[in-house]
């Protein structure tokens, strides 16, 4: 079946790169999404990549995909404070379901 | 709408009692979901809903659970005799059809249930 899966917990300092990796098993995947949901608030869309591109740059993050290794990650450049949140990936697979991984916390020390 | 609306953002119910929570989608959405997330959890799937149809029931944790969605808009989640471990935060999400490329998923407050 298909299945999302990321690391639970990532600490940075403010001003160093973060690095959030997720793996996923369904090769039919259309596109991948990253969503951050902030304390108390509900989910939002940071970006997304389809299937056929292997990076997409978008200010501070950057994703990169690798569809042989069904990897997918998020960088954000000079982290700051504000980008203390959880990182859920997620895939939309054929038929337009979409199936989240657990979500990364991301806490940024200052 | 202007967003997914969800009611009520809160329930407190008693553990045997039945809940109805309510997802309004974006005006024009044709796929709806639900998911469920618990403390410390991430999002697990529950159901999904393209139109009035739901290709996809596998998450729905018991039967239990169930979700109807008419009109191709307002759907609701009926959870029967409700137990504590059903205590969580029920997020809605709507997306256009998958004819149209890029899909966002948008996702409306949740409903936070508590069944003491």
């Amino acid at each position: 079946g298909e299945d999302v899966e990321q690391s639970l917990f990532l600490s940075v300092r403010e001003g160093d790169s973060s690095v959030i990796n997720c793996t996923y098993t369904d090769s039919s995947s259309t596109y991948l999404y990253w969503y951050k949901q902030e304390p108390g608030a509900g989910l939002q869309l940071l970006t997304y990549i389809f299937s056929n591109m292997d990076m997409k740059q978008d200010q501070r993050l950057t994703v990169l995909l690798n569809k042989k290794d069904k990897h997918l990650s998020l960088r954000i450049a000079d982290t700051q404070t504000g980008d203390s949140a959880i990182y859920f990936c997620a895939e939309r697979e054929y038929g337009n379901k979409l199936v989240f991984g657990a979500g990364t916390i991301l806490r940024v020390k200052s | 709408g202007a967003g997914v609306s969800q009611s009520p953002s809160n329930k407190v119910t008693e553990k045997g009692k039945d809940v109805e929570l309510r997802c309004d989608p974006i005006s024009g959405h044709t796929a709806l979901y639900w998911y469920r997330q618990s403390l410390g959890q991430g999002l697990e799937f529950l159901i999904y809903f393209q139109g009035n149809s739901a290709p996809d029931k596998s998450g729905l944790p018991s039967d239990r659970f169930s979700a109807e969605r008419t009109g191709g808009s307002v759907s609701t989640l009926t959870i029967q005799r409700t137990q504590q471990e059903d205590s969580a935060v029920y997020l809605c999400a709507s997306s256009r059809g998958t004819a149209e490329g890029n899909t966002e998923a948008f996702f409306g407050q949740g409903t936070r249930l508590t069944v003491v």
